[in-house]
């Protein structure tokens, strides 16, 4: 069975301030994929990132980081100077298995508010 | 411009009463699927189709019934036998890869009367 935590409920921070989201994971297959989308107020859900098992590299994109550690199987997400417009709610997945079906495992996501 | 349209935004159930809410996409994708999202909860997959004619159970499909007659479109019915519909619904879709993210549509938030 897969599971993914986000032991964070709710963050608050000041605009410009870091802000790291941490997420673990379980998975008992070896082969799985990562995922970080966005949900701001208008409720969809926006695709930020992918990540599959074998690549550890972080990634980097504009104001916003990844870092995988399968050691401690934790996929964690960091904001750099933090913006109002980052406002939302923040889910981690998990896609495991051989399986073509995307059916993800996500976590049960948490609120960031930025005040101005 | 490809995406998923959900609609409506906002429905009301009556006691016994089914609904239906309605899922588009224009993406050309083989595989839809519907998720609930309750409040301090992740994410819970009610149905998914990989392909026309075909879908099988997520992890909470009780009281709810889908269809899969189109490839672009992936109805769910929420039935008098789910007895706590309130939740807010979200459609996805994706191509029939390993790994491949879903796309989201905005939602419809379904509330009891």
């Amino acid at each position: 069975a897969q599971k993914v935590t986000q032991a964070q409920t709710e963050i608050s921070v000041v605009e410009k301030e870091d802000v790291t989201l941490d997420c673990v994971y379980e998975t008992r297959d070896t082969t799985y994929y990562l995922f970080w989308y966005k949900q701001p107020p208008s409720g969809e859900l926006v695709f930020l990132i992918r990540r599959n098992s074998f690549d550890e590299q972080n990634e980097i994109s504009g104001r916003y980081s990844w870092n995988f550690q399968k050691s401690t199987s934790s996929f964690n997400f960091t904001i750099t100077a933090s913006q109002v417009v980052d406002s939302a709610v923040y889910f981690c997945a998990l896609k495991a298995g051989g399986t073509s079906y995307g059916k993800l495992t996500f976590g049960q996501g948490t609120i960031l508010t930025v005040h101005p | 411009d490809g995406g998923i349209t959900q609609s409506p935004k906002y429905l009301f159930r009556k006691e016994g009463q089914n609904v239906t809410l309605s899922c588009e996409q224009n993406l050309n994708h083989d595989a839809m699927y519907w998720y609930r999202q309750d409040p301090g909860q992740g994410l819970r997959l009610i149905y998914y189709s990989q392909i026309v004619n075909d879908f099988q159970k997520g992890d909470i499909a009780e009281g709810y019934s889908v269809s899969r007659e189109k490839k672009e479109s992936f109805p769910l019915t929420v039935t008098s036998a789910q007895k706590n519909p309130t939740a807010f619904y979200l459609c996805a879709s994706s191509l029939q890869t390993r790994g491949e993210k879903l796309f989201f549509g905005s939602g419809t938030q379904l509330s009891v009367l």
